[in-house]
């Protein structure tokens, strides 16, 4: 099946900072999304993203699909932004969906 | 809008009791629907998922199964749970345009 690579696994920021999250995959994929889980364990969807590029605030998230590449980009890092952040695709002809293992990111004051 | 809604938020079982977990759909239509289990660390597991009433893919053997009477009613059951039945529990639905998870069942089995 597909394989889905996060990194880094781990990631701690100074509030203010930049950051980039990224996620590569080992076959073409219909679908793309971004999510992040919260210290409660919610899981909130931050971007559908299968290609090209999205903002929302502070958050943008570039798809580039013939490289099997996204990125996601966090600007101006609060501490509300703590948590692990999921990439999840969907190869192409299926509804299943494969995630990666996430980044646990810690903003720190 | 689209809402899903899943009960209970956390749930302490002893070993051999048994389970039901409950999700459902409201604002939409012959959804895709899915539960995923999250163990201590990160990954996210991916259990059953359905296509319609009464259609169930079991991704993993185990000691869980799933049913769905109604369109947007999707219930995780087992007859006897296991301490390794522990975790986190997730549904979620999908059309067009990707997951939405619901809030998620800690359970834990002691």
């Amino acid at each position: 099946g597909i394989q889905v690579e996060q990194s880094p696994p781990d990631l701690i920021l100074q509030e203010g900072a930049n950051s980039t999250l990224r996620c590569n995959f080992s076959d073409s994929v219909n679908n793309l999304q971004w999510f992040h889980q919260n210290p409660w364990g919610q899981l909130i969807n931050l971007f559908y993203i299968p290609s090209g590029t999205k903002q929302n605030g502070r958050l943008s998230a570039t798809t580039v699909a013939t490289e099997r590449y996204s990125l996601l980009y966090i600007s101006s890092s609060q501490t509300t932004d703590s948590g692990v952040y999921f990439c999840a695709v969907q190869p192409g002809g299926y509804q299943k969906v494969t995630f990666g293992i996430g980044t646990k990111l810690q903003v720190i004051p | 809008s689209q809402t899903i809604h899943q009960w209970p938020a956390t749930l302490v079982q002893p070993v051999g009791s048994p389970l039901s977990l409950e999700c459902t759909v409201e604002g939409t239509s012959n959804p895709n629907l899915y539960w995923y289990r999250q163990a201590a660390g990160r990954g996210l597991q991916l259990l059953f998922y359905s296509v319609g009433i009464g259609q169930i893919s079991s991704e993993v053997p185990q000691n869980l199964s799933a049913s769905r009477p109604q369109d947007r009613q999707f219930i995780l059951s087992s007859k006897k749970l296991l301490l390794s039945d522990s975790g986190f529990y997730l549904c979620a639905w999908s059309l067009v345009g990707g997951y939405t998870f619901g809030s998620g069942t800690r359970l834990t089995v002691v």
